[in-house]
């Protein structure tokens, strides 16, 4: 069983606040990765960390940022949320560039 | 055009059917290649990574044709278990990131 946790599980929070998401990992693991998923889509990969003080942009356009300051956790963050950011958030984690390891996501609705 | 492309479903089995689920995609430089699994509302987990030679994982048999650039998953003696969304998943040599599909949602029936 993987070892990934990401909180809060379920968040819902009005426009024009701030949040956080939390993604930790307690394999070792140095690639980490931040997915957005509609319901019925397709996931999304919108950030991408290959070790500490490293992180890229993924394929999806994202007003979120991350930061990857030690090896085990990558936090996301919206610095103003809006409607349009209502999602599923999904952190991954690997060993290599192949099997990725999920955490439960985080279910984010802003009204 | 999506990088990987699947049928949405439903499919609708009773137990102890047979059934596959194809998936096509369009980056011939895809190298590596996954079916991962998604419960209703939950993260998606590996199901099996999938070889140029084909491969079997008890009920689960995987197949790659590279010339037609599709993927195939096979699942036999389907159980109610099985029930559940099956994302099909490319990834080329040079690139980090996976390329998932919408999945296929499968449905066992009594």
């Amino acid at each position: 069983e993987a070892d990934i946790y990401q909180t809060p599980r379920y968040l819902v929070i009005g426009t024009g606040k701030k949040i956080t998401l939390e993604c930790s990992q307690t394999m070792g693991h140095d690639k980490m990765y931040w997915y957005q998923q509609d319901p019925g889509m397709e996931l999304h990969l919108i950030h991408y960390s290959y070790g500490v003080n490293s992180t890229e942009k993924g394929d999806l356009s994202s007003e979120s940022t991350v930061s990857r300051i030690r090896t085990e956790h990558f936090p996301l963050t919206l610095e103003s949320a809006r409607p349009s950011h209502t999602s599923q958030y999904l952190c991954a984690s690997s060993v290599n560039y192949n099997e990725q390891f999920f955490g439960p996501g985080t279910r984010l609705t802003v009204l | 055009r999506k990088e990987v492309e699947q049928d949405p479903g439903p499919f609708n089995v009773p137990e102890g059917a047979t059934v596959a689920f194809n998936c096509t995609y369009s980056n011939s430089a895809s190298q590596s290649f996954f079916w991962y699994r998604q419960d209703c509302r939950k993260e998606p987990k590996l199901l099996m990574s999938v070889y140029s030679s084909g491969n079997e994982d008890g009920r689960f048999t995987a197949q790659l044709n590279r010339a037609s650039q599709y993927i195939s998953l096979l699942i036999r003696d389907s159980k109610l278990s099985d029930s559940a969304t099956y994302l099909c998943v490319a990834r080329s040599n040079s690139g980090y990131a996976l390329n998932f599909g919408k999945g296929t949602s499968l449905l066992v029936t009594p």
